[in-house]
């Protein structure tokens, strides 16, 4: 069954600082894997995207991840974070084939808080 | 242009009323999605739609019922709602499902008195 892990229910991180979110998967097949971002009381922005190729992704916002298959992880990295980049981020991995079609397996999300 | 709109933007509602929720893209995707957020948890899926027929049922209510009148638009009819269903609900829409992108709305904030 497809499910995806964020360890970390909450990061603080001081402005400028580095961050790296975790995001560990399970799914059978190749995965589509998907970073969001979500300010309170907003939709999700799509902040990037894996589906094949390159294994190293850059997003918006100066944003990357990379896909680790041996270790089912898509981490999300910043090198210097900015007090607006403080929401909800959640990793998801989506599913292609069958009854399956569409739907997308979110983490319970990350909140991140920056220290100015 | 990956916008989703949706409205209304805020809904209050008592249990007896009869209430529509909208969703609307044009940029000719024909997966449509309706999740259900709750705070501090992630969107949980309710309905997907795939060239305007519904393909996925999560199970919910019948007090939810999903339309789709064309492959832009999508609605969310709501009826004899509860306390607990009070929650954002969010759209979204990809080109066809199969592991697309997923474009969100911006939700719409939903309480029922």
């Amino acid at each position: 069954a497809q499910s995806v892990t964020q360890p970390d229910i909450h990061i603080t991180v001081s402005e400028g600082a580095s961050l790296e979110l975790r995001c560990n998967y399970s799914y059978g097949a190749t995965p589509y894997l998907f970073w969001y971002v979500q300010s309170p009381g907003q939709g999700l922005q799509l902040l990037l995207k894996y589906f094949s190729g390159d294994t190293l992704v850059q997003g918006i916002k100066g944003f990357e991840a990379e896909f680790k298959r041996s270790q089912s992880s898509f981490n999300l990295r910043k090198p210097s974070v900015h007090w607006s980049d403080a929401a909800e981020y959640f990793c998801a991995v989506g599913a292609g084939r069958g009854s399956t079609l569409g739907r997308l397996y979110f983490g319970r999300g990350t909140q991140l808080t920056v220290w100015p | 242009d990956t916008e989703v709109t949706q409205t209304p933007k805020h809904l209050v509602m008592g249990m007896t009323n009869k209430k529509s929720l909208k969703c609307e893209q044009h940029m000719g995707h024909r997966a449509m999605y309706w999740y259900k957020q709750k705070a501090k948890k992630p969107p949980e899926l309710m309905f997907v739609y795939s060239y305007e027929k519904l393909s996925i049922n999560e199970s919910v209510p019948s007090r939810f019922s999903p339309e789709c009148p064309n492959s832009s638009l999508l609605n969310l009819h709501l009826h004899a709602l509860q306390p607990e269903d009070s929650a954002l609900y969010l759209c979204a829409s990809s080109r066809q499902g199969i592991g697309d992108t997923q474009y969100f709305g911006p939700g719409t904030r939903l309480t029922v008195l």
